[in-house]
């Protein structure tokens, strides 16, 4: 059985700092997906990493990806409080359909 | 606009009564997923059709049942036989297993 462990599941941190948040998977997997989730809605998709080493970036939020030590990382640059939300990583299992981890909820303050 | 759309936003039920969630989708999409979300939890799959007229059981499909008599459709059954029903859930569609995109949401309360 595929399992997701992201850490940490909650972090408070200032804006202007740096921070990542990890995602372990147990079984070998070429797919990786990053979501961010805002209170009470739905999932909106981050990144879709594909291969080992991948590397996608868009504005203060970095994900990898490392198939060899089924690590992925979601990078936070320069933290602002728009990025406040739940982060959650999820990885294809069995080629049909999505494992999830608990999620990382983020909060960003003054 | 092409999207997901689920109906309703949110319901409420008594305990023992069957309720089904609606699911359709414009974007021509074959395959169809439906999971479940508790608080403080990660998604987890009911379950999915890859195909008109097929459907799988996911990791938790136990009290819910499912139909997908046509492409842009794929309601959800939750049935009196679920323990715990009380949850949000989440529909999403895919057209080539890479992908997937998620409806809104029902938040479904039972009392």
């Amino acid at each position: 059985e595929l399992k997701v462990e992201q850490n940490p599941l909650f972090l408070s941190m200032q804006e202007g700092k740096n921070y990542t948040i990890y995602c372990n998977y147990s079984t070998t997997s070429d797919r990786l997906y990053w979501y961010r989730q805002d209170p009470g809605k739905s999932l909106e998709s981050l990144f879709v990493l594909l291969s080992n080493g991948a590397v996608k970036q868009e504005g203060r939020l970095m994900a990898s990806l490392d198939t060899k030590a089924r690590l992925s990382t979601l990078h936070i640059t320069a933290a602002v409080h728009d990025l406040s939300a739940t982060y959650f990583c999820a990885v294809f299992d069995s080629g049909y359909a999505l494992n999830f981890g608990k999620g990382t909820s983020l909060l960003v303050t003054p | 606009d092409g999207g997901i759309t689920q109906s309703p936003k949110y319901l409420f039920r008594k305990e023992g009564q069957n309720v089904t969630l609606s699911c359709e989708q414009n974007l021509n999409h074959d395959a169809m997923y439906w999971y479940r979300q508790d608080p403080g939890q990660g998604l987890r799959l009911i379950y999915y059709s890859q195909i008109v007229n097929d459907f799988q059981k996911g990791d938790i499909a136990e009290g819910y049942s499912v139909s997908r008599e046509k492409k842009e459709s794929f309601p959800l059954t939750v049935t009196s036989a679920q323990k715990n029903p009380t949850a949000f859930y989440l529909c999403a569609s895919s057209l080539d297993l890479i992908e997937q995109y998620f409806g809104p949401g029902t938040r479904l309360t039972v009392t």
